[in-house]
Parts: C-alpha cells; sequence; structure tokens
C-alpha cells in the first residue's frame, strides 16, 4: 500500500520569500502525485498533480513541485509567498490501478509581513 | 453548476443518536469518496463508491454507512454517534476510472460533526 509524510507539521516564512514543502512517499511504481490546498474552513483544492512525464510540475498560483524518483520525494515550492497563501497544504499519492488516494497529515502555513 | 455540496454544515449530536450526511455532485463524475479530518491526522477515507451501485470501505469505516443513491448522492449514516466520531467530514467526487486514482478529486465544503 502506498504511504506519504509531509515532516513538517508547521512552517512560517515571511511574505515575499521562498517557500518549499517537504513530500516524501512510499509506493513500488511510479505513482500519481498531488498537491492540494486548504484555506481555513474551506474544502480542499488541486494545486497541481503529476501523472508521468516532466518532473517538473507547474500548478495554480505560482506553485510547482518537482518529481524526484531517487528521493521518492514530491516538494512543493513557490518563489514568492504572498499573505494568501496562508493555508494548510497537504501531498497526495494515488496508486495506478486503484481508485483512492492517500493523503499526508498536511503542512500549515504562516505568512508573516 | 454548484460542484460538490454537502448538507448540513454544522451538527451537533448527543452519542447513541443517529444522522445521515448527506452530499451530491452535479459534475457527472463515477467516484465519490467520504473522508473525515482530525487535527494532525490528514484526511482520511471512509468509503467510497468507484461508481453506481458500489461502494467499498476504505481505512476507518467502523461506525460508518454509506449509500450511493444514483450516480449524483452519496450519503454517510452513523447509526450510533460516539464522541471518538467528532470530525470535520468531507464529500469529494472524482472521474477516476479503473486505472484513474490520477483523477482530481473535487471536495465538498465539509460538515462539522460534534458529538457529546
Amino acid at each position: 500500500a502506498q504511504s506519504v509524510t509531509q515532516p513538517d507539521i508547521h512552517i512560517t516564512v515571511s511574505e515575499g520569500a521562498s517557500l518549499e514543502l517537504r513530500c516524501n512517499y512510499s509506493y513500488g511504481a511510479t505513482p500519481y502525485l498531488f498537491w492540494y490546498v486548504q484555506s481555513p474552513g474551506q474544502g480542499l483544492q488541486l494545486l497541481l498533480k503529476y501523472f508521468s512525464g516532466d518532473t517538473l510540475v507547474q500548478g495554480i498560483k505560482g506553485f510547482e513541485a518537482e518529481f524526484k524518483r531517487s528521493q521518492s520525494s514530491f516538494n512543493l515550492r513557490k518563489p514568492s509567498v504572498h499573505w494568501s497563501d496562508a493555508a494548510e497544504y497537504f501531498c497526495a499519492v494515488g496508486a495506478r490501478g486503484y481508485q483512492k488516494v492517500t493523503f499526508g497529515t498536511g503542512t500549515k502555513l504562516q505568512v508573516i509581513p | 453548476n454548484a460542484g460538490v455540496t454537502q448538507t448540513p454544515k454544522f451538527q451537533v449530536l448527543k452519542t447513541g443518536q443517529s444522522m445521515t450526511l448527506q452530499c451530491a455532485q452535479d459534475m457527472n463524475h463515477n467516484s465519490m469518496y467520504w473522508y473525515r479530518q482530525d487535527p494532525g491526522m490528514g484526511l482520511r477515507l471512509i468509503y467510497y463508491s468507484a461508481s453506481e451501485g458500489t461502494t467499498d470501505k476504505g481505512e476507518v469505516p467502523n461506525g460508518y454507512n454509506v449509500s450511493r443513491l444514483n450516480k449524483r448522492e452519496f450519503s454517510l449514516r452513523l447509526e450510533s454517534a460516539a464522541p471518538s466520531q467528532t470530525s470535520v467530514y468531507f464529500c469529494a467526487s472524482s472521474n477516476a476510472r479503473t486505472s484513474g486514482s490520477g483523477d482530481e478529486q473535487y471536495f465538498g465544503p465539509g460538515t462539522r460533526l460534534t458529538v457529546t
């Protein structure tokens, strides 16, 4: 079975600083990988996803993520954080051939002025 | 186009009471999911329905039942609520096919349930 680890529970960054959120997965083959964002009191929204091909994936709101098979990682990055990026971010992994995905425990991002 | 809707938004139950959480989607998706979200635990899958007429257990199914009423609607029932079921419940849908855990899931706004 697949699993995903987000080692950082909380991260605080200054507005305008760069951001990297870590995600490590466990799966025997090439998985589907996702990043979702959850604003307070809301459901989750997809930021980006990786299926195959180019390992650098661009998403909405200026986010990108890089799939690194050798490190079993799919870290989320943004070059310059805005106050509106404060939210909780979830990494998720899906196994090919199955209907369901497994979510990480989330990383809560705080942005300070 | 409302996407995924859930009712109610908030609910308080006493231990032992029952209730049904309703979910509907208008995107013609074939797959639907129920998750619970607890602090520090992320989202855990309770049940899912890969297509109309089928349901399967997820990671934490105990204490819950589901019904896929039709392609649009997927309800979650708590027969005898317990304080451990205090949580935020999210319904989601996707167009996942047989090989399709790779399809994006669309989430409803959630139901905040408290069991006293």
